[in-house]
């Protein structure tokens, strides 16, 4: 059974750029999360979908939006980049409840 | 707020000694806790969590954590180490609304032969 998958695995951006990450849950999960983890650091939550609807927001710019499809899988939009945004992106999946989170590879999102 | 330390930075430990990394949270109400292990460039592999029950929790690769609500720690230990093992670990704990882990800042784990 395939985990969860993201993509593009690397990413170049010119600042002032905009960026789409993708990421399939596993199946059968229907809650995805993003999160942003700059180097030297502990991942950031960014948001959570469940079912297709926003079920939370961490402290990110408006620059940073997210949407969840019939099919679960997600996209992580970012405008407008920054130098700052340069970081590994993760995704995450999860049944909901009391289970627990799978986490993809990453996309590594390089602006410059 | 609910929050999550791990007080060092690095653990260095010789391979076939025990090691232990620690974790200490600060949360309302009953805590949901994690730990996660993340190898270079890769993303986050999970190794076990706390929900409720045996204060001992077993997970993958030999790993296990005590849970002490008294001391609010939830460390991270394993009977002996690989080298294998050398990795940067994070524990988590998931907020109050069930959306998000809130992530430590991570240790990494050296293990020498």
């Amino acid at each position: 059974d395939a985990g969860v998958t993201q993509s593009p695995t690397h990413l170049i951006k010119t600042r002032g750029q905009h960026v789409t990450l993708r990421c399939s849950p596993i199946s059968g999960h229907k809650s995805v999360s993003w999160y942003q983890q700059v180097l030297g650091q502990g991942p950031q939550f960014i948001f959570q979908y469940y079912e297709k609807e926003e079920r939370g927001r961490g402290n990110f710019p408006d620059r940073f939006s997210a949407r969840q499809f019939p099919n679960y899988s997600s996209e992580l939009n970012v405008n407008a980049l920054l130098l700052g945004d340069s970081a590994l992106y993760l995704c995450a999946s999860s049944l909901g409840g009391r289970d627990g989170y799978t986490f993809g590879s990453g996309t590594r999102l390089t602006v410059v | 707020a609910q929050s999550v330390a791990q007080p060092e930075d690095q653990v260095n430990v010789a391979e076939g000694n025990p090691l232990t990394v620690k974790c200490t949270y600060s949360v309302s109400g009953n805590p949901y806790l994690f730990w996660y292990v993340q190898y270079p460039n890769r993303g986050l592999q999970f190794l076990l969590k706390y929900i409720t029950g045996d204060n001992l929790v077993k997970g993958s690769y030999g790993f296990e954590a005590e849970f002490n609500k008294s001391q609010t720690s939830f460390h991270l230990k394993k009977p002996s180490a690989l080298v294998s093992d050398s990795a940067l670990y994070f524990c988590a704990v998931r907020d109050l609304g069930g959306t998000a882990l809130i992530f430590g800042k991570g240790t990494t784990l050296s293990v020498s032969s």
